[in-house]
């Protein structure tokens, strides 16, 4: 299986500062078609995950503009930049390439 | 309005059954892979079974041994999960999922396994 690996595990942020979630997988996660299966998650406090980005760049419709996903093969960065309240959550990385899919064990990002 | 709504959920006791339904509105679920996805208490997300859009392919966890069976009803609109021989282990929220990569999740529908 595909492991994916996030860190930090937990982000304190102050409002209005940047925040970076890195996500390494142990294989490529390049596909046989050329695309890079790799997506973003946001899970608010008692709600469904939400995906915010895939295939490592693209914001899914109404995410705003301050998230950005970056990164390519193994090596995958989220960042934030200016964090808000609505964004307190866990944050997990998920590859789209291998089965089974996997994900990432989440990043914990909260308001110093 | 784009839905997804899970059901079927409860209190089963050790070694018990329990077959989840999702059915979706506002959304199509025959042009993709549908997956169930669960999240037990305190816990992160596992990919527990997918089916492809004609259902001639199945992925499990591997872990669940043959116990669990995904189908589904593109007529209906419908994704299903058979849970047999339920183990407190499984014990978790159960969301329904479109895609492979993921794009729409249900609320989730709380299996809870215990006696």
């Amino acid at each position: 299986d595909v492991v994916m690996t996030q860190s930090p595990l937990s982000l304190p942020v102050t409002l209005g500062q940047p925040a970076s979630i890195s996500c390494r997988s142990s294989q490529s996660l390049i596909y046989s078609d050329g695309n890079t299966y790799l997506n973003w998650f946001q899970q608010r406090p008692g709600q469904s995950p939400r995906r915010l980005i895939y295939r490592v760049s693209n914001r899914d419709s109404g995410v705003p503009d301050r998230f950005s996903g970056s990164g390519s093969g193994t090596d995958f960065t989220l960042k934030i930049s200016r964090v808000e309240a609505e964004d307190v959550g866990v944050y997990y990385c998920m590859q789209g390439t291998h089965w089974p899919l996997t994900f990432g064990g989440g990043t914990k990002v909260e308001i110093k | 309005e784009v839905q997804v709504v899970e059901s079927g959920g409860g209190l089963v006791q050790p070694g018990g059954s329990l077959r989840l339904s999702c059915s979706g509105s506002g959304v199509t679920f025959s042009t993709s892979w549908m997956t169930w996805v669960r999240q037990a208490p305190g816990r992160g997300l596992e990919c527990v079974a997918a089916v492809k859009q004609d259902g001639s392919v199945n992925y499990y966890m591997d872990s669940l041994k043959g116990r669990f069976t995904i189908s589904r009803d593109n007529a209906k609109n419908s994704l299903y999960l058979q849970m047999n021989s339920l183990r407190a282990e499984d014990t978790a929220v159960y969301y329904c999922v479109r895609g492979r990569n993921m794009d729409v999740w249900g609320q989730g529908t709380t299996v809870t396994v215990s006696s």
